[in-house]
């Protein structure tokens, strides 16, 4: 079966440090794959989607940036925190009609 | 632009009774419609999807429905149990691209 992971789980970071946050898949390859926010009381804030190694596309304009260095490895970037970067961050495995996420990591800025 | 509405109020119910969410979009055609679970500090769990020829769909306790003439869905839970106390997440796809529109979530509380 599919598994998604994610680490960290929760991250407490100061304003303008740098970022990393990666998501791994088990079980499946070629898979289509995502970033989203989830800020409270709002709904999943899609960031970042991959249908491919190398192949990145951005959705919010944003100091964060995503990269696919291998098949199943979706990695989370960012090279100066700000304070509106805190969040809950999940990513996502999609299949044809629905998407599997991963654990989430909690991310505060201080 | 888009939008997805779910009611922002937390719903309370009594258990064994029925909750009733309720899911609302604007300026989108949906090819299918999915609603996830999502317990604090996790990620959503897909519990069910719905095709735009679709009425209605069951699984076990829950129940969707979609009025794509209205542009809503309702999220029923029969028999509620306290366990069933989460927030519940709509989700619209057009089936062409790589993008699904999540909403807020709606809270629920089931009281034993």
């Amino acid at each position: 079966s599919q598994t998604i992971h994610q680490w960290p789980a929760t991250l407490v970071q100061p304003v303008g440090s740098p970022l990393s946050l990666e998501c791994t898949v088990e079980g499946t390859s070629n898979p289509n794959l995502y970033w989203y926010r989830q800020a409270a009381g709002r709904g999943l804030q899609l960031l970042f989607y991959s249908v491919g190694i190398g192949q990145i596309s951005s959705e919010v304009p944003q100091n964060l940036s995503a990269s696919r260095p291998q098949d199943r490895q979706f990695i989370l970037s960012s090279k100066k925190l700000l304070l509106s970067d805190s969040g809950f961050y999940l990513c996502a495995w999609r299949t044809e009609e629905t998407q599997y996420f991963g654990p989430g990591t909690r991310l505060l800025v201080l | 632009s888009q939008k997805i509405e779910q009611n922002s109020e937390a719903l309370n119910i009594q258990e064994g009774k029925t909750a009733t969410l309720t899911c609302n979009y604007t300026n989108y055609s949906p090819a299918y419609l999915q609603w996830y679970r999502q317990d604090p500090g996790r990620g959503p769990v897909f519990l069910l999807l719905i095709r735009e020829n679709e009425k209605e769909k069951r699984k076990e306790r829950l129940k969707v429905t979609f009025d794509t003439t209205l542009k809503q869905s309702l999220f029923h839970i029969t028999a509620s149990q306290p366990a069933d106390s989460a927030t519940y997440l709509c989700a619209l796809d057009n089936g062409g691209g790589f993008k699904t529109i999540f909403g807020a979530g709606t809270r629920l509380f089931v009281k034993a």
